[in-house]
């Protein structure tokens, strides 16, 4: 199993510009997340899903799209960039184990706004 | 609102000496998990541990060991005999049960350990 991919690892947008995330998972888990880190603050959930067409919304939702036409991918997008973006993107997924729910974190994705 | 407070910024150590790292919760849940991640500076998350709300055994894993305290609301993690490698951004989440796999995080305590 490859577990979680994400990409590009490494991003410079202009602002204003539109991009996709890529997260892609192959343990066929129901949920998929996206969290932001920026230092001091941890990381914060973005977006998440429960299932394939299905979605919610997070802390920090604003400036952000996503959609889950599939178990397996869950695409995040920028549809206008802007320089409070800049950050570090995870992706994870999880399914439920002993009644907890065990994240699988993707590498990350290094954006950066100018 | 679940909310998870690492009070400790950064910690800095010398090889082989014992350090803690504190986490304090808040919930309104009953059943809730918490868990431990470890951020080296290659910058992936890589998994600790997960403890839920009705098992208050401590757990000891080689050098690692933590304490879940539910009367005080805290999960602390603690390394024996730090080690150079032990050096990296941890950090404490919180699950409730009824939100499912949405993870609250603490802000991280950075660990450096010199030779």
């Amino acid at each position: 199993n490859a577990g979680v991919t994400q990409t590009p690892k490494f991003q410079v947008l202009k602002t204003g510009q539109s991009m996709t995330l890529q997260c892609a998972q192959d343990m066929n888990h129901e949920y998929m997340s996206w969290y932001r880190q920026d230092p001091g603050m941890g990381l914060r959930l973005i977006h998440y899903s429960v299932g394939a067409g299905i979605t919610d919304q997070g802390e920090v939702p604003n400036g952000y799209n996503v959609s889950r036409s599939t178990t397996e991918d869950f695409p995040l997008r920028l549809l206008s960039a802007a320089p409070s973006q800049t950050s570090v993107y995870f992706c994870a997924s999880s399914s439920p184990h002993r009644g907890s729910y065990e994240q699988y974190f993707g590498p990350g994705t290094r954006l950066t706004v100018t | 609102a679940q909310k998870v407070t690492q009070a400790q910024t950064e910690i800095s150590v010398v090889e082989k000496e014992d350090v803690t790292l504190d986490c304090v919760y808040e919930t309104r849940d009953t059943t809730y998990y918490l868990f431990w991640y470890k951020q080296p500076p290659s910058g992936e998350l890589v998994f600790l541990i997960r403890r839920n709300s009705f098992d208050e055994q401590n757990e000891i894993s080689g050098r690692y060991s933590w304490n879940f305290q539910k009367s005080t609301s805290s999960f602390n993690f603690t390394i024996t005999a730090s080690q150079v490698v032990d050096s990296a951004v941890y950090f404490c989440a919180l699950s409730e049960a009824t939100s499912g796999s949405r993870l609250t995080f603490g802000e991280g305590t950075q660990l450096t350990v010199n030779p």
